[in-house]
């Protein structure tokens, strides 16, 4: 069993939905929580991180972690065709980066 | 692409061939890595350096080397590639103690070995 499982989706929506992203792990020492967005053929940027549990937005992204039930998940509200994207989850035990265990990713496409 | 990048982009070669993928930056950041994305693995660390000649290994270290010789350049190396080294290879930055310590990826470079 994979530390970190992501739906991979396609996940294909209609413009202006909710779309919800999520992630489960095994690992309850991870600490810090990120969720990356990559664009076909490019690499993954980072879009929002969170420490311990709680949630965290930031315009129409909302991220939530639930350490209790070893779970996450990232909201996009109001989705747009720009949003069509792969989203990646990732975890870490600290704040090195380069310890971070990434989910496999689910493909997500916003139809106008 | 914060300022990362990787050569070649794109890659054709054959069995048993050696390697070498580039990775240039200029963010001046003192942490570089390599990852490997394949279907079905997501982004797995092959190497990583903290510093000039100071590499470690990833999680799928076997078949790679690394080598660091500027703070500016990352170097990953296939001795003799195989098959299962087909994919696509990011190279990564980050600098300690910076907020969140941020990675930055670059653009891959998608290799495909006969």
């Amino acid at each position: 069993q994979k530390e970190v499982e992501q739906d991979p989706g396609p996940l294909s929506v209609p413009e202006g939905a909710i779309v919800s992203l999520n992630c489960t792990y095994s690992n309850s020492a991870f600490q810090y929580f990120m969720w990356y967005r990559q664009y076909s053929r490019k690499g993954p940027e980072l879009l929002m991180y969170t420490y311990s549990s709680g949630n965290k937005e930031d315009g129409r992204f909302t991220a939530q972690v639930d350490k209790s039930s070893k779970y996450i998940s990232l909201f996009i509200r109001d989705s747009q065709p720009s949003d069509s994207a792969t989203y990646l989850c990732a975890m870490s035990l600290d704040t090195n980066a380069g310890k971070s265990t990434f989910g496999d990713g689910t493909t997500l496409t916003v139809k106008p | 692409d914060a300022g990362i990048t990787q050569s070649p982009r794109h890659k054709v070669t054959e069995t048993g061939t050696p390697v070498t993928l580039r990775c240039h930056q200029t963010e001046n950041h003192r942490y570089m890595y390599w990852y490997r994305q394949d279907p079905g693995h997501g982004l797995r660390l092959i190497h990583y350096s903290y510093g000039v000649k100071d590499t470690d290994k990833g999680e799928v270290s076997d078949g790679y080397s690394v080598s660091r010789s500027k703070t500016e350049d990352f170097l990953l190396t296939l001795e003799s590639a195989t098959s299962s080294q087909t994919s696509v290879y990011f190279c990564a930055i980050s600098e300690p103690g910076t907020p969140q310590e941020t990675q930055y990826f670059g653009p891959g470079t998608r290799l495909l070995v006969l």
